[in-house]
């Protein structure tokens, strides 16, 4: 089965505690993206990537660092979480992006909570 | 940075009713993708457009690039009960995503 996956799907930590969330897919998807959902506030692109080694930031990258070394992973990581780093976090997949930005598959979601 | 304005940010359905959503930016898009999410999933892809001036259904659903790239409503005709939910807009450019913040779609009381 097509899918994205995410772990852990809830994390509750504290603050400056290092921690990352993986993510996983196996369509062989050239490009892989990080989101975070807040609410009133959508869903905000973190960071992207087009291809292996290769990551470029999206709209709120700040605090956020991100590694693409191989195809099937794409894994988030927050060196030194803040509270306002608490939200719903969401990782996609496409075939392809660029110019013509396939469609994308969704994870089901992480819950973070930095306390 | 870009920015969408998705409207309206909710509304209530009745059953058989139609339903038309809308997102305007002052940026130019190359893609123009419609989703749905439920609570506790991820958002789910209906409709993507790729072209100005493209018209394209998926079931009871109807979207279009606006001519100017800038805009792009969403149709849904028909309303049944498990249209509830959330539905975004999203325009491409590049490898970026930009997400409207969200039309929330509730059953009429």
């Amino acid at each position: 089965e097509a899918q994205v996956t995410q772990n852990p799907r809830y994390l509750i930590t504290v603050t400056g505690k290092k921690l990352t969330v993986t993510c996983s897919q196996n369509m062989n998807h050239e490009y892989m993206s990080w989101y975070r959902q807040d609410p009133g506030l959508g869903l905000r692109q973190i960071y992207y990537s087009m291809n292996v080694e290769v990551t470029d930031k999206g709209d709120v990258p700040e605090g956020y660092k991100v590694s693409r070394k191989e195809k099937r992973n794409f894994p988030l990581i927050l060196e030194s979480p803040s509270p306002n780093q608490t939200s719903l976090y969401f990782c996609a997949s496409a075939l392809m992006g660029g110019l013509s930005n396939q469609p994308q598959h969704f994870g089901d979601g992480t819950r973070l909570s930095i306390l | 940075g870009q920015q969408l304005n998705q409207s309206p940010q909710s509304m209530f359905i009745q059953e058989g009713e139609d339903v038309s959503m809308n997102c305007t930016s002052s940026s130019i898009f190359n893609t123009w993708l419609w989703y749905k999410q439920d609570p506790g999933e991820g958002p789910v892809l209906l409709i993507a457009l790729y072209k100005a001036g493209e018209l394209t259904s998926n079931g009871r659903l109807t979207a279009q690039f606006g001519i100017t790239r800038k805009d792009s409503f969403l149709n849904i005709s028909a309303s049944i009960p498990s249209d509830v939910g959330i539905y975004f807009c999203a325009g491409g450019s590049q490898g970026n995503l930009i997400f409207g913040k969200g039309t929330k779609l509730s059953v009429k009381p």
